[in-house]
C-alpha cells in the first residue's frame, strides 16, 4: 500500500491546456507539499499545506493552483500549460506536530508538447 | 531567503573507498538538514538527517556531520557500493515541522566495481 500516490504517473500534453495531479496520502499526515524537479534535477518547493491551509507559497506563476480537498490529499491545477512546466512534479508529507523527515510520492513526470 | 551549496556535482570513486559530499548554507537559523538519495526515475528518499543540537550522526556506513559555526554541513559513505550509484541532495530547513526545505543541487555518485 503506497503511503504518498501521484496520479498521474505521466502526462503528456499540448501547451495551452489545463490539467490536474493528484496526491493522496495514507500516513495520517497533516502537511502536505509540491516541488517541481526540472530537467537539470533542481528540486524546487511549490506549496505547502496543513490541515488544508496554505502555508507556504514560493514564487509561482498563478497559472499553479493547488487546492487541498481534505487532509489526506493536495491537488495541483495547471492551467494555460507552457513548455517551461515540464518537469516532474513530487508530492512530499510530513507530520507538523513532530520532528519527523518528510515522504516523497513517486512524481508526475510532465510532458509540454 | 535560505540559499544551500552543495559540492561537488559529480563524484566518481571505486567500490571500497569513500565518498564526501559537502553542502553549505546561509540562514544561520537553519535547524534541520536531511539527506536523501534519488535513483533514476524514482523519488527522493531520506537517508540520513540531523538536527542542530547535535554535530555528527552515524548510522552504518553513513554519517553525517554538522558545523553550525561555519554554516556547512557534510555526508560521508564509507566502503561505497555499486548500490549507492544515484544522486544525493543536502536540504536545510527552519522548522523540523513545517518544513520549507531548500535544496542543494545535488551530487551524482557513481560508484565502479
Amino acid at each position: 500500500d503506497t503511503a504518498v500516490s501521484q496520479t498521474p504517473k505521466y502526462l503528456v500534453t499540448q501547451m495551452g491546456n489545463d490539467k490536474s495531479i493528484k496526491c493522496e496520502q495514507n500516513l495520517g499526515h497533516d502537511t502536505m507539499y509540491w516541488y517541481k524537479q526540472d530537467s537539470k534535477k533542481f528540486l524546487k518547493i511549490m506549496f505547502s499545506y496543513n490541515n488544508k491551509e496554505l502555508i507556504i507559497n514560493e514564487t509561482v506563476p498563478n497559472r499553479f493552483s493547488p487546492k487541498s480537498p481534505d487532509k489526506a490529499h493536495l491537488n495541483l491545477h495547471i492551467n494555460s500549460l507552457e513548455l517551461g512546466d515540464s518537469a516532474v512534479y513530487f508530492c512530499a508529507t510530513s507530520d507538523g506536530n513532530s520532528n519527523q523527515p518528510q515522504h516523497f510520492g513517486d512524481g508526475t513526470r510532465l510532458s509540454i508538447l | 531567503g535560505e540559499n544551500v551549496e552543495q559540492h561537488p556535482s559529480t563524484l566518481s570513486v571505486q567500490e571500497g573507498d569513500s565518498a564526501v559530499i559537502k553542502c553549505t548554507y546561509s540562514d544561520s537559523a537553519s535547524n534541520y538538514f536531511p539527506w536523501y538519495k534519488q535513483e533514476l526515475g524514482k523519488r527522493p528518499q531520506l537517508i540520513i538527517d540531523i538536527r542542530s543540537n547535535v554535530g555528527e550522526k552515524k548510522d552504518q556506513r553513513i554519517a553525517v556531520t554538522l558545523n553550525k559555526t561555519a554554516k556547512h554541513f557534510s555526508l560521508h559513505i564509507t566502503e561505497t557500493q555499486p548500490e549507492d550509484s544515484a544522486v544525493y541532495f543536502c536540504a536545510a530547513s527552519r522548522n523540523t515541522g513545517f518544513q520549507k526545505l531548500v535544496f542543494g543541487t545535488g551530487t551524482r555518485l557513481l560508484v565502479s566495481p
